[in-house]
C-alpha cells in the first residue's frame, strides 16, 4: 500500500463548480502538509501550506487536514477553466534533509 | 521569489550518450532534489543532496548519479542514456528545517532514441 493515496482522476466539472480534491496517507508522523499546482509541460508550483490539523483559506482555495482520519483536502470554490492542472498532495514529517512524500496527482478540467 | 531554473527545458539523446542535466537555485537553499515524473506513475525521486559535495540515493537511482560542487547548483547526470529514461525529470530545491517546502523549476522534457 502507498504511503499516500491520491485518486489520479481524471476530473472534469463545469465552470463555477466546487471542486473538493483528496488524499489519505498512512505515516502518522506527518505533520506537513501541501497541495501543488502543475500544469502541462511546467514543473509543479506550491499552491497551499498547512501544518498540522485544521483549515487554511486563500482567495478561492481552501485546505483542510484531519491528522486524527489521515486525511486531506483541498475545495477549489467558483472553479474557472484556468484551473485545469494536475493537483498533488505533498507531505512530510519525522524524515530528514526536507524530503516530501507525493501523492500521484490528480488531473482536473474545468470546461466553459 | 524563489527562482529554480534547470539548463533545458526539451532535449534528445540517443542510447548510450552521457547526459548532463543542470539545475540552479538562487535562494541559498540547503537542499536540492531531483525526481523524473511519468504518466501513472507520479513523482519519483531520484536522488537528493542537503549540503555541497553530500548526496542519498532516493527511491530509484540506477543508471543515475549527481554532482554538487557548489550550493546553488545540482546537476544529474546519465551515464549511458537508455531508452526507459526517456521522461520528464525535475528539480526542486528546499531550506533546512521546518516546513519542508519544496520549489520547483520548469521540467526538462527528455526523449531518448
Amino acid at each position: 500500500q502507498k504511503e499516500v493515496e491520491q485518486d489520479p482522476g481524471p476530473l472534469s466539472v463545469p465552470e463555477g463548480a466546487i471542486v473538493s480534491l483528496n488524499c489519505t496517507y498512512s505515516n502518522s508522523a506527518f505533520q506537513y502538509f501541501m497541495w501543488y499546482r502543475q500544469y502541462s509541460r511546467k514543473g509543479p508550483e506550491l499552491l497551499m501550506y498547512t501544518y498540522s490539523s485544521g483549515n487554511k483559506e486563500d482567495g478561492r482555495f481552501t485546505a483542510q487536514v484531519d491528522k486524527s482520519s489521515k486525511y486531506i483536502s483541498l475545495f477549489i470554490r467558483d472553479s474557472q477553466p484556468s484551473d485545469s492542472a494536475t493537483y498533488l498532495c505533498a507531505m512530510s514529517g519525522g524524515t530528514s534533509y526536507g524530503k516530501l512524500t507525493f501523492g500521484q496527482g490528480t488531473i482536473l478540467t474545468v470546461h466553459p | 521569489d524563489v527562482k529554480v531554473t534547470q539548463s533545458s527545458r526539451y532535449l534528445v539523446k540517443r542510447t548510450g550518450e552521457k547526459v548532463f542535466l543542470e539545475c540552479v537555485q538562487d535562494m541559498d537553499h540547503e537542499n536540492m532534489f531531483w525526481y523524473r515524473q511519468d504518466p501513472g506513475l507520479g513523482l519519483r525521486l531520484i536522488y537528493f543532496s542537503y549540503d555541497v559535495k553530500m548526496k542519498e540515493k532516493g527511491d530509484i537511482p540506477e543508471g543515475y548519479s549527481v554532482s554538487r560542487e557548489k550550493k546553488e547548483r545540482f546537476s544529474l547526470i546519465l551515464e549511458s542514456a537508455s531508452t526507459n529514461q526517456t521522461s520528464m525529470y525535475l528539480c526542486a530545491s528546499s531550506e533546512d528545517g521546518g516546513r519542508n517546502t519544496q520549489y520547483f523549476g520548469p521540467g526538462t522534457r527528455l526523449t531518448v532514441l
